[in-house]
């Protein structure tokens, strides 16, 4: 059964400090996703990432993914307050065509002035 | 505008009765899941179909029931049988493959028992 933990679950850190949340997952996958969501509202896809080595940046937020450690690793850069939000990792938990999604527990992230 | 829709946006239920959750999308999806989110909790599969006419439960099913008559639209009953059913309830599509699977979510609703 696919498990997936992320750590830490909560975090509070200055603007302007970089700080990194991590997703394990414990069986093989090359299909992994990030989400962000604002209280009260749902998911948005974040980050999209399908092959071991995978990188991707979209503003002070980078992605990458490693499939032979089995994690994942959200990189925030000189963090401002609007990054607060709860962060979810998402593993694709099937074998051969992909059906469910196993989500880790998300980490909350508050940004201080 | 493609997307998801989910309604009602707030729901209230009493005891003892059966109240289903609209899920709507647009976006020519095969499949579509939904969710359900309690506070401070990840999410947890309820159900999921992947095509008209079929459904598979997921993780947490007991004390619900879904229907996928047309493409667009996969509504949840909860029933009387679930019987803590308070919870953030979110609905999703995407059109897998072997390799890609990601999944867009509507709005969600939130029920609350009385």
């Amino acid at each position: 059964e696919l498990k997936v933990e992320q750590n830490p679950l909560f975090l509070s850190m200055q603007e302007g400090k970089n700080y990194t949340i991590y997703c394990n997952y414990s069986t093989t996958s090359d299909r992994l996703y990030w989400y962000r969501q604002d209280p009260g509202k749902s998911l948005e896809s974040l980050f999209v990432l399908l092959s071991n080595g995978a990188v991707k940046q979209e503003g002070r937020l980078m992605a990458s993914l490693d499939t032979k450690a089995r994690l994942s690793t959200l990189h925030i850069t000189a963090a401002v307050h609007d990054l607060s939000a709860t962060y979810f990792c998402a593993v694709d938990g099937s074998q051969g065509g992909s059906e469910k999604l196993v989500f880790g527990k998300g980490t909350k992230l508050t940004v201080n002035p | 505008d493609g997307g998801i829709t989910q309604s009602p946006k707030y729901l209230f239920r009493k005891e003892g009765q059966n109240v289903t959750l609209s899920c709507e999308q647009n976006l020519n999806h095969d499949a579509m899941y939904w969710y359900r989110q309690d506070p401070g909790q990840g999410l947890r599969l309820i159900y999921y179909s992947q095509i008209v006419n079929d459904f598979q439960k997921g993780d947490i099913a007991e004390g619900y029931s879904v229907s996928r008559e047309k493409k667009e639209s996969f509504p949840l009953t909860v029933t009387s049988a679930q019987k803590n059913p308070t919870a953030f309830y979110l609905c999703a599509s995407s059109t897998p493959s072997v390799s890609y699977n990601e999944q867009f979510f509507g709005p969600g609703t939130r029920l609350t028992v009385l």
